[in-house]
């Protein structure tokens, strides 16, 4: 079975540009959650979406959004990109509610 | 405020003899624990998992012990290889009212297997 796949892996943007980055769980896991980490803040949870619906948020500012399609494909979104946004983005699928499996993540730098 | 806590940002352990991963909670709302094991430029990887309702786990190699009483959980790998050497983050689940659940991290430890 495929892993959970993360596009891009790295990516580099400019302060003020907004990003949009991408997750495709594993076949059959309907939960798709996002972390951020940092140095400073270590692994910290941004959302989770089941079925199409955004089901927990993590204590990010608006401009991190997310959203889930029906083939459980997930994609975030920043706006309005800061310097301290540079991170690793991690997605997480799972098939219960005790175990998530985590894509290579995406590695964003803000400039 | 962190929640989860690993206190040893690093641990150095023979290869062969035991390494004993800690950490230490706060919110008593937590149900499941789980112990990942990161390598640079990867994601986490699943490793174990224990219930709050249970005191012990075991996986092969790796048991994870839980205290509930003080808010401590570790994970022994016996024997530590090489290979182990990576960072190990312990994370605590709680579910939601909508039936969602999130994992917080403690900020892991580096751990090196010395050959």
């Amino acid at each position: 079975k495929a892993g959970v796949t993360q596009t891009p892996r790295y990516l580099i943007k400019t302060r003020g540009q907004q990003v949009t980055l991408s997750c495709s769980p594993i076949s059959g896991h309907r939960s798709v959650s996002w972390y951020q980490q940092t140095p400073g803040q270590g692994l910290q949870f941004l959302f989770e979406y089941f079925s199409e619906t955004q089901r927990n948020k993590g204590n990010f500012p608006g401009r991190f959004s997310g959203r889930q399609f029906s083939n459980s494909r997930s994609e975030m979104n920043v706006s309005t990109l800061e310097l301290g946004d540079s991170a690793l983005y991690l997605c997480a699928s799972s098939p219960t509610v005790e175990t998530q499996y985590f894509g290579p993540g995406t590695r964003l730098l803000v400039l | 405020d962190q929640q989860v806590k690993q206190n040893s940002p690093s641990l150095s352990v023979q290869e062969g003899r035991i390494s004993i991963l800690n950490c230490d909670y706060t919110n008593s709302m937590f149900d499941y624990f789980l112990w990942y094991k990161k390598y640079p430029a990867e994601g986490p990887t699943f490793l174990i998992s224990i219930s709050s309702i249970k005191d012990k786990n075991e996986d092969g190699r790796f048991t994870v012990f839980l205290n509930k009483s003080a808010k401590h959980l570790s994970l022994h790998i016996v024997p530590s290889q090489p290979g182990d050497s990576a960072v190990y983050f312990c994370a605590a689940s709680v579910i939601t009212g909508a039936g969602s659940y999130q994992l917080t991290f403690g900020k892991g430890t580096k751990l090196s297997v010395i050959p």
